[in-house]
């Protein structure tokens, strides 16, 4: 067990449709970092908030958006779903920029199917 | 363009037979350099950091190595248990930000 939890874990929705994503961190972690995994792109970094700044942008699509709140949890918005979108997405948490960017630790993921 | 590139893509093994995944990677200034292991359906699990060639790390039966331009996973004597997908990643600066690049990943099975 990593120490970093993500709702729900399965999430069926419709093409057109918006559904959020819940992430909690690591206790004592600042950095958040969102990920989504597909079979054929492999795992692709979306974005990462620090202390409810966010720090980097990756491969995120404007249809989907992020924020950190005051208590560290994360939420990930997906909207306008398609079925492209059908992918596992990870949270990760680190303790924060100075305590090594690469030292993440993944939460169990979010498995959503787009039909 | 920063990459990293995992093989072979998939190897199984027998019980006890000992091999290395390889990890090649081109980026601007590695950060460091990060193995993980992830099974079927959860989260990747963090292994190691290697953060300059020359410099070794080890867990269990596995042993992590690092080049300037590539990595290996030596896994030695494997058992069942080790059956994962193995994921590389560098640490490289896009855009002005740090963000960790993952590689394809090496599927491992061992045989019994």
């Amino acid at each position: 067990d990593s120490g970093v939890t993500q709702t729900p874990k399965h999430l069926i929705t419709a093409t057109g449709q918006r559904v959020t994503l819940r992430c909690s961190p690591r206790s004592g972690d600042l950095s958040v970092y969102w990920y989504q995994q597909s079979l054929d792109q492999g795992l692709q970094f979306l974005i990462q908030y620090y202390n409810g700044e966010e720090r980097a942008k990756g491969n995120i699509l404007e249809r989907f958006s992020a924020q950190q709140f005051p208590d560290l949890h994360s939420e990930l918005n997906l909207s306008s779903l398609e079925l492209g979108d059908s992918a596992l997405y990870f949270c990760a948490s680190s303790v924060g920029l100075a305590g090594g960017l690469g030292e993440q630790f993944f939460g169990p993921g979010t498995r959503l199917t787009v039909l | 363009e920063d990459q990293v590139t995992q093989s072979p893509e998939a190897l199984r093994l027998q019980e006890g037979e000992s091999s290395s995944l390889n990890c090649s990677y081109t980026v601007s200034g590695l950060r460091g350099l990060f193995w993980y292991r992830q099974d079927p359906g959860k989260g990747p699990e963090f292994l190691f950091t290697l953060y300059s060639a020359g410099e070794e790390k080890e867990k269990e039966r596995l042993k992590a190595t690092l080049t300037k331009k590539e990595s290996f996973l030596h896994i030695t004597a494997p058992k069942p248990e080790d059956s994962a997908t193995y994921l590389c990643a560098v640490q490289a600066r896009i855009q002005g930000a740090q963000k960790l690049v993952f590689g394809q990943g090496t599927r491992l099975t061992i045989n019994p």
